[in-house]
């Protein structure tokens, strides 16, 4: 079963416009953690931004923001003001913990930006 | 601060030499790390999960005969992908989790891209 959904291939927006990149996951685990990556073509993966499941606010980072809402299992990423550079892929990942595992970081599938000037 | 190195960026080789790809987190000890491949246009898959001093946990589907991973101190962990084929030509990523550093804490690499011919 697919732990991160993320049912954006592709999204375009208009430079200077924000954009709503969507994520839902699934877990039993009470505790986990959710993570936005950008992927840029280069291959290098930059972290964005990190929300814990017991945190209480939304995780903000400059123009990143994410959209928490746990009982719909969504952590939609929110990216203000869009940039030229902000083309590239954008992942959704869970950490999870299997029991008598180590802590993994299960990815989505992706969702491509592109930004238009 | 923070960072993982990976060696060589790109590697050829003919089918059925066998390539090594190191993983280096230069500033920190890393007791985990992680090795992923990504296939073009796909997302990020877990190979295994390596501690120093111990086999690595490799995950459902991965041959852990052909992928010989070797955590052998706190800053280094190799990937050595034997008799390659060219199915195996992919994207190799790695991570490493700081010593004493949270579920949620670590650093990616830039990558690794192995064509085989």
């Amino acid at each position: 079963a697919q732990k991160i959904t993320q049912t954006q291939p592709g999204m375009f927006v208009q430079e200077k416009e924000a954009v709503t990149l969507d994520c839902t996951y699934d877990t039993s685990d009470p505790s986990y953690g959710l993570f936005w990556y950008k992927q840029p073509s280069s291959g290098e993966m930059i972290f964005l931004i990190y929300q814990g499941s017991y945190d209480q606010q939304n995780a903000t980072e400059g123009r990143y923001s994410l959209n928490f809402q746990k009982a719909r299992k969504s952590a939609n990423l929110v990216i203000s003001a869009s940039q030229l550079g902000d083309s590239a892929m954008y992942f959704c990942a869970m950490r999870e913990a299997p029991s008598g595992g180590y802590n993994k970081l299960i990815f989505g599938a992706g969702t491509r930006l592109a930004v238009h000037p | 601060g923070a960072v993982v190195s990976q060696h060589p960026s790109r590697v050829i080789c003919k089918s059925g030499t066998s390539v090594k790809i190191e993983c280096r987190s230069l500033d920190f000890q890393a007791t985990t790390m992680f090795w992923y491949r990504q296939f073009p246009k796909q997302s990020l898959m877990l190979m295994a999960t390596s501690n120093e001093g111990s086999k690595a946990t490799y995950e459902q589907g991965v041959e852990k005969d052909k992928f010989l991973i070797n955590h052998a101190s706190l800053t280094l962990s190799t990937l050595t992908v034997t008799s390659a084929h060219p199915e195996d030509s992919s994207f190799y990523i790695c991570s490493a989790r700081p010593l004493g550093g949270g579920a949620d804490t670590q650093y990616f690499g830039p990558g690794t891209r192995l064509t085989v011919l």
